[in-house]
C-alpha cells in the first residue's frame, strides 16, 4: 500500500513563527499536493508539484511556500504563521488514479 | 458559482437504508470523477473512480455520472454504521492523478 506520512498530527505555533510541515510518500509518485481543510469550505489546494524542484500555485497560495528537493518529500512552509492559518493540512500524492492522502496535521496558531 | 457543489448534510439514515449522495458541477470539461470517504480525524481515502458517463459498481457502492446534467452520485446499499463518515466528490479535467477540485463533503451517519 502507498503510504503518505505527515510528520506531525497536531501542532501549536505562535503568530509570526515560521512553520514547516513535512510530507513523505514511499511509492515513487510523481505528483504531490498540499490542501487545507476547513469546515464549510472543504479542501482547498495550496500548492502542488509534478516533479522534483517543480512547484505550482494552487487556489490559495498566499502566505505559504513549498519545497520539493527529493521526489518522496514535499514540504509546506508558513513563512510567518497567522491565526487565519489555523486549519487541518492534508498532503497527498498520486500517479494516475486518484490521490493517497496522509492523516493530516491539525495546526493551531495562537 | 463554485465549480462543484455538494450538500453538506448531515444526513442520518437507519442501518440497511439505501443512501444517495450527490454533487453537481459547472464545467463540462471535467472528465474524471471520484468519491472519497473521510473518517473523523483521518485523511480522505479513495472509494470510487470513474471516467465519463455511466455507472460503476464496487460491492455495496455504485458511482453514477450523468455528464449531460453535470450530476454525479454515489449510492450505498445496505448501509452500515461503519459507513458513517464524510463523503467528498472530486472532479478533474485531466486525470485522477492531477489537480482535483473537491466538493465540501456530505456528512453521513448510519444509525443502528
Amino acid at each position: 500500500d502507498v503510504k503518505v506520512t505527515q510528520s506531525s498530527r497536531y501542532l501549536v505555533k505562535r503568530t509570526g513563527e515560521k512553520v514547516f510541515l513535512e510530507c513523505v510518500q514511499d511509492m515513487d509518485h510523481e505528483n504531490m499536493f498540499w490542501y487545507r481543510q476547513d469546515p464549510g469550505l472543504g479542501l482547498r489546494l495550496i500548492y502542488f508539484s509534478y516533479d522534483v524542484k517543480m512547484k505550482e500555485k494552487g487556489d490559495i497560495p498566499e502566505g505559504y511556500s513549498v519545497s520539493r528537493e527529493k521526489k518522496e518529500r514535499f514540504s509546506l512552509i508558513l513563512e510567518s504563521a497567522s491565526t487565519n492559518q489555523t486549519s487541518m493540512y492534508l498532503c497527498a500524492s498520486s500517479l494516475k488514479y486518484g490521490y493517497t492522502f496522509g492523516s493530516g496535521t491539525r495546526l493551531t496558531v495562537v | 458559482q463554485k465549480e462543484v457543489e455538494q450538500d453538506p448534510g448531515p444526513l442520518s439514515v437507519p442501518e440497511g437504508a439505501i443512501v444517495s449522495l450527490n454533487c453537481t458541477y459547472s464545467n463540462s470539461a471535467f472528465q474524471y470523477f471520484m468519491w472519497y470517504r473521510q473518517y473523523s480525524r483521518k485523511g480522505p481515502e479513495l472509494l470510487m473512480y470513474t471516467y465519463s458517463s455511466g455507472n460503476k459498481e464496487d460491492g455495496r457502492f455504485t458511482a453514477q455520472v450523468d455528464k449531460s446534467s453535470k450530476y454525479i452520485s454515489l449510492f450505498i446499499r445496505d448501509s452500515q454504521p461503519s459507513d458513517s463518515a464524510t463523503y467528498l466528490c472530486a472532479i478533474s479535467p485531466t486525470g485522477g492523478g492531477n489537480k482535483l477540485t473537491f466538493g465540501t463533503g456530505t456528512q453521513l451517519k448510519v444509525e443502528l
